[in-house]
């Protein structure tokens, strides 16, 4: 049974950084073309994708917030952790991680419960 | 970067009746998209990929069609668990890998 499950701080002061860890289980992150988003979600709003961590531990993110993300993973701890630096209000939102199974060319097909973070002094 | 149009933003239809939703990619994605469903309080849940396979699970009554920068969602008969947001994604070229801005499907 394949299970992806988000934990960190539900609330985080402007200019702080934020740390998030995605623990998944019945997938091995070492698998060949398997690999780990990040996706974020403010209220009432859409989806935003915001990084990506594949097995073989190459990295992409997003235009905007490059700057101030990093992935990486611990395939021994079968976790995928999110690092977002000077946090603001406006990056409060649900925070989702999902899985690609099948390389490059392949959807989310399954994803974490989400956690709420919310960035206020 | 390739940007995901969706409409219309609000779709309002009557259970039972036919739903069509509507997604734009700025330059071609072949048919490497997906549709996503997400209700209140929870996750999105992948429906479709390959711009028309359905994934493990989905009724039929959920298709996908479309190639290139033209797609499109269709719901046969709605269901009452049916109405939620919609997003489409593109997996083509990335990253980035956007979302389009979604449709909420309501309750006519």
């Amino acid at each position: 049974q394949v299970t992806l499950k988000e934990s960190g701080p539900v609330l985080v002061k402007p200019t702080e950084t934020l740390t998030l860890t995605c623990t998944v289980s019945g997938f091995s992150l070492s698998n060949a073309r398997m690999g780990v988003s990040w996706i974020r979600q403010p209220p009432g709003k859409a989806l935003e994708w915001l990084a990506h961590i594949f097995s073989n531990d190459e990295k992409s993110y997003s235009t905007s917030l490059k700057s101030r993300l990093t992935i990486s993973k611990d395939t021994s701890k079968s976790q995928v952790v999110l690092t977002m630096t000077n946090m603001d209000p406006v990056d409060t939102a649900t925070y989702y991680c999902a899985r690609i199974s099948w390389g490059q060319l392949a959807p989310f097909d399954y994803w974490g419960q989400g956690t709420l973070v919310t960035v206020s002094s | 970067e390739i940007v995901m149009t969706q409409s219309p933003a609000t779709l309002s239809v009557s259970p039972g009746e036919r739903a069509t939703l509507s997604c734009r990619a700025s330059q071609s994605v072949s048919s490497n998209l997906a549709w996503y469903q997400q209700k209140p309080g929870q996750a999105p849940r992948l429906l479709i990929y390959g711009a028309s396979t359905r994934a493990t699970g989905i009724p039929a009554r959920f298709s996908g069609s479309g190639s290139g920068t033209e797609f499109t969602l269709t719901i046969s008969s709605l269901q009452s668990e049916d109405f939620a947001v919609y997003y489409c994604q593109q997996y083509n070229n990335w990253p980035p890998r956007p979302f389009g801005q979604g449709t909420k499907l309501e309750i006519k």
